[in-house]
């Protein structure tokens, strides 16, 4: 079945990396993203990688994939007080439109 | 400016009344969407278009109604069969094709029965 899950929550201090970890359950997703959502808004694309991937790396943020493990993490360097959002996994397979999407990664950055 | 936009941010409705949430796109995607999100949980599909006069139901499809007229519209309603209608609405549009295939979402409506 087509099941995503993260973690609820992650406080980081400003300046530090945040790791916010997803694990999905279906082997033939083909596409996976990370969304960021800021209070009361609609969702924003951060990034997405490929199933045949391992690492992505885009300015401060850098996504890895463990295909073996169903895994999926996003690194934030140099984490600020502006990345304080929720972060939402999602998957997606080559035969479908649909997205599936994890419950979100609440993070905060204490000053 | 191109994006997505969506009315109103707020809404209050009655129990009994149907509601219909405006999306609209001026991005030229073929593809739009429906979510809901429930506090503490992701965003689960109500229904999805393809293309213009064609939708197909996502997930959570029940007490819910869409119709895409237009490429560029895709309103939803909210009927009276929704048990529990109170939640956040995300609309979103995307080119159909390969690769990422993005997402563009719009700002979204908090609809709240009273």
């Amino acid at each position: 079945g087509e099941d995503v899950e993260q973690s609820l929550f992650l406080s980081v201090r400003e300046g530090d990396s945040s790791v916010i970890n997803c694990t999905y359950t279906d082997s033939s997703s083909t596409y996976l993203y990370w969304y960021k959502q800021e209070p009361g808004a609609g969702l924003q694309l951060l990034t997405y990688i490929f199933s045949n991937m391992d690492m992505k790396q885009d300015q401060r943020l850098t996504v890895l994939l463990n295909k073996k493990d169903k895994h999926l993490s996003l690194r934030i360097a140099d984490t600020q007080t502006g990345d304080s959002a929720i972060y939402f996994c999602a998957e997606r397979m080559d035969s479908s439109y649909k997205l599936i999407f994890g419950s979100g990664t609440r993070l905060l950055v204490r000053p | 400016d191109g994006g997505i936009t969506q009315s109103p941010k707020y809404l209050f409705r009655k129990e009994g009344q149907n509601v219909t949430l405006s999306c609209e796109q001026n991005l030229n995607h073929d593809a739009m969407y429906w979510y809901r999100q429930d506090p503490g949980q992701g965003l689960r599909l109500i229904y999805y278009s393809q293309i213009v006069n064609d939708f197909q139901k996502g997930d959570i499809a029940e007490g819910y109604s869409v119709s895409r007229e237009k490429k560029e519209s895709f309103p939803l309603t909210v009927t009276s069969a929704q048990k529990n209608p109170t939640a956040f609405y995300l609309c979103a549009s995307s080119v159909l094709g390969q690769g990422g295939d993005e997402q563009f979402f719009g700002p979204g409506t908090r609809l709240t029965v009273l």
